[in-house]
């Protein structure tokens, strides 16, 4: 069985700065990662995935995030924030090369970003 | 737009009526998931189809909850019998049964059981 861990349920952070999402997996097979953004009242958009090959990935609105297989981690990082990032973060694993892939989430983490 | 929809967005019913939800996935995706997220919560996952055949159920899909896909391209949720911890946003996604490691959601239905 999968779980997620998003250590933070809320993080204020004023416009401009940098941010760090933590997300921490347990997994007993190889995993796909993700992560998605939620705006009020909307579905899930993502913002960008680990499947293999480089630790380090580029997604969508300047975010990125490493993979860490030893630590079990893939936080997600932001160098400077703008007022539009505030929504919530989900992270997500799926069981790599499986049939099916479904999405195991974490709580969320709810990013505020103030002027 | 050729992205996931859902239908209705909203949806208000009385505690112990029947209620259908809807999903159209994206056109050239095979497989089609079902979640559930409750308030300040993760979505979890429901079922999900591969063409027209439903190949997992989750035990959060209780005898109340049915899906169906009988012509692998839309799908129906119905609960019956509902009860106000029903209350929840119903998600649906689609991907690629080939390199469809990703998902892709719709926008969701929210449902509140008065």
């Amino acid at each position: 069985a999968q779980s997620v861990t998003q250590l933070d349920s809320q993080v204020p952070v004023f416009e401009e700065a940098p941010v760090e999402l933590r997300c921490n997996y347990s997994s007993s097979v190889s995993v796909y990662l993700f992560w998605y953004v939620q705006y009020p009242n909307q579905g899930l958009q993502l913002l960008l995935k680990y499947l293999s090959g480089s630790t380090l990935v580029k997604g969508i609105n300047g975010f990125e995030a490493e993979f860490n297989k030893s630590q079990t981690t893939f936080h997600l990082r932001k160098p400077s924030v703008h007022i539009s990032d505030t929504a919530e973060y989900f992270c997500a694993v799926s069981e790599g090369g499986a049939a099916g892939n479904k999405l195991t989430f974490g709580g969320g983490t709810r990013v505020l970003v103030k002027p | 737009d050729t992205g996931v929809s859902q239908n209705p967005r909203h949806k208000i019913t009385k505690r112990g009526q029947n209620v259908t939800f809807r999903c159209d996935p994206i056109s050239e995706h095979n497989r089609l998931y079902w979640y559930r997220q409750t308030l300040g919560q993760g979505p979890e996952f429901l079922t999900y189809f591969q063409n027209e055949a439903q190949l997992e159920k989750s035990r959060l899909l209780s005898d109340r909850f049915s899906a169906e896909r009988p012509k692998g391209s839309f799908s129906t949720l119905e609960i019956q019998r509902t009860e106000q911890g029903d209350s929840a946003m119903y998600l649906c996604a689609s991907s690629q049964s080939v390199g469809g490691e990703t998902q892709y959601f719709g926008p969701g239905t929210r449902l509140l059981v008065l």
